[in-house]
């Protein structure tokens, strides 16, 4: 079945570079696009931005400047760097299979000191 | 960038009320290709977001058909026909017409 799954550091000192990876399983990242969304803690979801399925990317721009994603298809899984980290960028990002079907349970990334 | 307006941002319920959530959008979400990408999404406390409409209308598989979804253009509305206790949580609306992709801020449900 389809499963998307983050992993990366829990904790994340400011300035510093976030790295997250979503593993996926149940279909072809070369089929589907695979998306990163941030929630802040009781906040409302916002979108990062895209991993196509032919490999293109397309960020919000409100990120651009900061913000790197990548794959590897032989392993299956859409990574996401982002740089200059301050403390607002705390909370939950997710990974989810276009269009909006499937999701990760989340990771809960912490900036601070 | 494309603005969603929710309302309300609460609603209270008893089982078995019907109930709808709207969702504006600041222009309209009709795709050059036909489709209007809107979906609304349920997350339940602790949990991930979940799909439950898409394509303004479509129910997606294992949804409930007490659900369901309509609007065109630039207004949009959910409904819950008989609300049950598993429905408590907040409503989305998504859009992924127009890059960057938005969501509304939400519409919590709880019982009253």
């Amino acid at each position: 079945q389809v499963q998307l799954k983050e992993s990366g550091p829990g904790l994340v000192q400011p300035s510093q570079t976030l790295s997250l990876t979503c593993t996926v399983s149940g279909f072809s990242l070369t089929s589907y696009s695979v998306h990163w969304v941030r929630q802040h803690s009781g906040k409302s979801l916002e979108w990062m931005g895209r991993m196509w399925s032919d490999g293109d990317t397309s960020y919000n721009s409100a990120f651009t400047s900061r913000l790197s994603i990548s794959r590897d298809t032989s392993k299956s899984q859409v990574f996401l760097k982002m740089n200059s980290l301050q403390t607002e960028d705390t909370g939950t990002y997710y990974c989810a299979r276009n269009f909006w079907g499937y999701w990760g349970q989340g990771v809960m990334v912490t900036v601070s000191s | 960038d494309v603005v969603l307006t929710q309302t309300p941002p609460t609603l209270s319920a008893t089982i078995g009320q019907s109930v709808s959530i709207s969702c504006r959008s600041s222009q309209s979400l009709l795709h050059s290709n036909g489709n209007t990408y809107l979906n609304w999404l349920l997350q339940r406390p602790g949990q991930p977001p979940q799909l439950l409409i898409y394509l303004v209308s479509r129910l997606e598989s294992g949804v409930p058909n007490r659900f369901s979804g309509s609007g065109s253009g630039t207004d949009f509305t959910l409904k819950i026909s008989g609300v049950e206790a598993e429905d408590l949580g907040v409503y989305y609306c998504v859009q992924s017409t127009h890059a960057p992709y938005t969501f509304g801020a939400g519409t919590k449900l709880e019982l009253k």
